[in-house]
């Protein structure tokens, strides 16, 4: 089992829409989960940190299941602008077994059609 | 206000050559990740540093190697350049190891 995993997609759906991503991990110990959006060619960008209590920001919502080791990321009311690779980070502590590495997943395409 | 900074932003290099990526992070920030990404994928770890001290490797060959300067910048070296190390070398900073970090722009990174 990959330490991340991500759905690739490609998630195709019509603006308006509401489209949820899951993101899995399988270190119990990681302590600190963040979700990056990426446009084709271009860096990674903070979207959002996911904090324990789930977090939101404007059409975005993040949410951390940590018994079911996942976090999601939903995005309400869909814009052309969201098309975009969305990327899930899970981070260790270092401490208890948790490693410092920052593990991305590949990613999962949105494409947010007219 | 600055972001993170790398150099070059583009590379042409021939297999078997040694190539050096910098980065300047964020003012204030003292930590500094590599990441490797090939199309169709997530970054991949390489390095990080904090403090000017190595606190993460990647499954990365000994031929990757770097390290942090006074200043918090960073430099990443690969040695003998192979034609599958062709990719966009991404670093990140961020003020400590574990808070969010933010990306430079990447160096894109060509070995023929």
């Amino acid at each position: 089992r990959k330490e991340v995993e991500q759905d690739p997609g490609p998630f195709n759906v019509p603006e308006g829409a509401t489209v949820a991503f899951n993101c899995t991990y399988s270190n119990s110990a990681s302590q600190s989960f963040f979700w990056y959006r990426q446009d084709c060619r271009k860096e990674p960008k903070l979207l959002m940190s996911v904090y324990s209590s789930g977090n939101e920001d404007g059409r975005f919502t993040a949410q951390l299941n940590r018994a079911s080791q996942y976090i999601s990321l939903l995005i309400r009311d869909s814009k052309l602008s969201d098309s975009a690779t969305y990327l899930c980070v899970v981070n260790g502590d270092g401490a208890s077994g948790g490693s410092y590495i920052p593990t991305f997943g590949r990613g999962t395409s949105l494409i947010v059609h007219p | 206000d600055a972001g993170v900074t790398q150099s070059p932003t583009h590379l042409i290099k021939t297999r078997g050559q040694q190539v050096t990526l910098r980065c300047s992070p964020i003012s204030g920030h003292k930590s500094v990740s590599w990441y490797q990404q090939v199309l169709g994928q997530g970054p991949q770890f390489i390095f990080q540093y904090y403090e000017k001290e190595e606190r993460g490797r990647g499954n990365f060959p000994d031929r990757f190697s770097a390290r942090q300067f006074p200043n918090y910048s960073s430099e990443l070296n690969v040695n003998a350049l192979l034609l599958g190390d062709s990719a966009l070398y991404l670093c990140a900073s961020s003020s400590t190891p574990t808070e969010e970090a933010f990306f430079g722009q990447g160096t894109r990174l060509t070995v023929v």
